[in-house]
């Protein structure tokens, strides 16, 4: 069964501190994984996208790691901000190919 | 400017009454997504169309209805037959089936 599976469930984080968000996933077959942003009461945003060839992507503070090998991925976010705070999501495809499996989230709170 | 348009924002509705939610987008998208979303869990997919006048059952789809007569729109009804309607409701769309999608803002439904 296809399933992606996200850790922490939430983490508080001081403003100007990293942190790393972590994607565990057992889609098949594999051919991308996306991070989004969702901040709350709104829609997600997607931040980076990367598919198995890759093993890192740069978005700005953001950095994605994939590691095809043991289905991890993580998303690192450098000198954060409090506009960081926000659920993000990671996401694989369904089997078919024509849909998503969606995490069920990282709740950031970034805190002055 | 293109974009995916979700209305309205929030909805309330009575036990027993049916409720249309809107989608459109202006992206020239064909494919079109309804998930609805619930605190802890991953998006989950209601009802999904690769075209026109055509649309898919996604892993939720009791209790729902979705049309697809316009290539930009695609509303999604949720019945009186869905024992729980309570959610935030997300749209997206995405150039075609699997490809990169976009959201909406959301409609938070809530039953009085």
């Amino acid at each position: 069964k296809n399933q992606v599976e996200q850790s922490p469930q939430s983490l508080i984080i001081l403003e100007g501190k990293n942190c790393t968000l972590q994607c565990n996933y057992t889609v098949s077959p594999f051919s991308n994984l996306r991070w989004y942003k969702q901040d709350t009461g709104r829609g997600p945003v997607s931040l980076t996208i990367m598919t198995f060839s890759e093993n890192t992507k740069s978005n700005g503070r953001y950095t994605a790691t994939l590691d095809a090998d043991t289905k991890q991925s993580s998303l690192h976010i450098t000198a954060s901000q409090l506009s960081d705070s926000a659920s993000y999501i990671c996401v694989g495809p369904k089997g078919d190919g024509q849909n998503f499996v969606f995490g069920p989230g990282t709740r950031l709170s970034v805190l002055p | 400017d293109g974009g995916i348009t979700q209305s309205p924002k929030y909805l309330f509705r009575k036990e027993g009454q049916n409720v249309t939610l809107s989608c459109e987008q202006n992206l020239n998208h064909d494919a079109m997504y309804w998930y609805r979303q619930d605190p802890g869990q991953g998006l989950r997919l209601i009802y999904y169309s690769q075209i026109v006048n055509d649309f898919q059952k996604g892993d939720i789809a009791e209790g729902y209805s979705v049309s697809r007569e316009k290539k930009e729109s695609f509303p999604l009804t949720v019945t009186s037959a869905q024992k729980n309607p309570t959610a935030f409701y997300l749209c997206a769309s995405s150039i075609t089936a699997g490809t990169e999608a976009f959201f909406g803002q959301g409609t938070r439904l809530t039953v009085v």
